[in-house]
């Protein structure tokens, strides 16, 4: 369907680990987005990739959208209790919005 | 900047009733707003795309008489769950665009329970 496939689906680090989720699409994307949801939250944005091999830094979070634009990965570097989360990508279809399968992590102080 | 509100935030109502859940963009107008459903442990289902003004777009799957969506204005858009019944219980969330930000903006959700 329109759902964009994660992997992996659960991972478990030590704190100060470094952590990374990858996301496929069969599809070309024009654009990805990623968003973080905390347990009993709501998503929030982190960020948006446009550019074929496009590479993005945040603090310790670098993303990046595949030459082919079919995929993105999201590294977490020295994994942080406050990392816990859902990292889900996503991606717009005409004027839909489509949330990838998503990946929980869990930091182990 | 970017503000979505939705409410309410819980929700506990008998099996058979109707429940409207509102999404308000506080500082921003949305043209398009989205409504997701989430069952625990996965990820937002895309349920329908709200358009100001004109009908919503369904995904496939979704019954639109069962979750009637009503975009009146620029600032809210409201699903009802008709009907209700146990297997509607979830957590439903919308979102919207703002036009000078990348990405959507989320409400904090409403976590129904049909009981």
């Amino acid at each position: 369907g329109q759902q964009v496939m994660q992997i992996p689906q659960y991972q478990h680090v030590q704190e100060g680990e470094d952590f990374t989720t990858y996301c496929n699409s069969s599809t070309t994307l024009s654009n990805i987005q990623w968003y973080k949801q905390r347990p009993g939250g709501h998503p929030v944005f982190l960020i948006q990739l446009v550019k074929s091999g496009e590479v993005k830094k945040q603090k310790r979070l670098t993303f990046q959208f595949g030459e082919a634009k079919k995929n993105s990965s999201l590294h977490i570097t020295a994994t942080q209790t406050t990392d816990v989360g859902t990292y889900f990508c996503a991606r717009r279809t005409g004027n839909q919005f489509y949330f990838g399968t998503g990946t929980s992590l869990t930091v182990i102080p | 900047g970017a503000v979505v509100s939705q409410h309410p935030s819980r929700v506990i109502c008998k099996s058979g009733t109707s429940v409207k859940i509102e999404c308000r963009s506080l500082d921003f107008q949305a043209t398009t707003m989205f409504w997701y459903r989430q069952f625990p442990k996965q990820s937002l289902m895309l349920m329908a795309t709200s358009n100001e003004g004109s009908k919503a777009t369904y995904e496939q799957g979704v019954e639109k008489d069962k979750f009637l969506i009503n975009h009146a204005s620029l600032t809210l858009s409201t699903l009802t769950v008709t009907s209700a019944h146990p297997e509607d219980s979830s957590f439903y969330i919308c979102s919207a665009s703002s036009p000078d930000r990348d990405g959507y903006t989320f409400g904090s959700g409403t976590r129904l329970t049909v009981v």
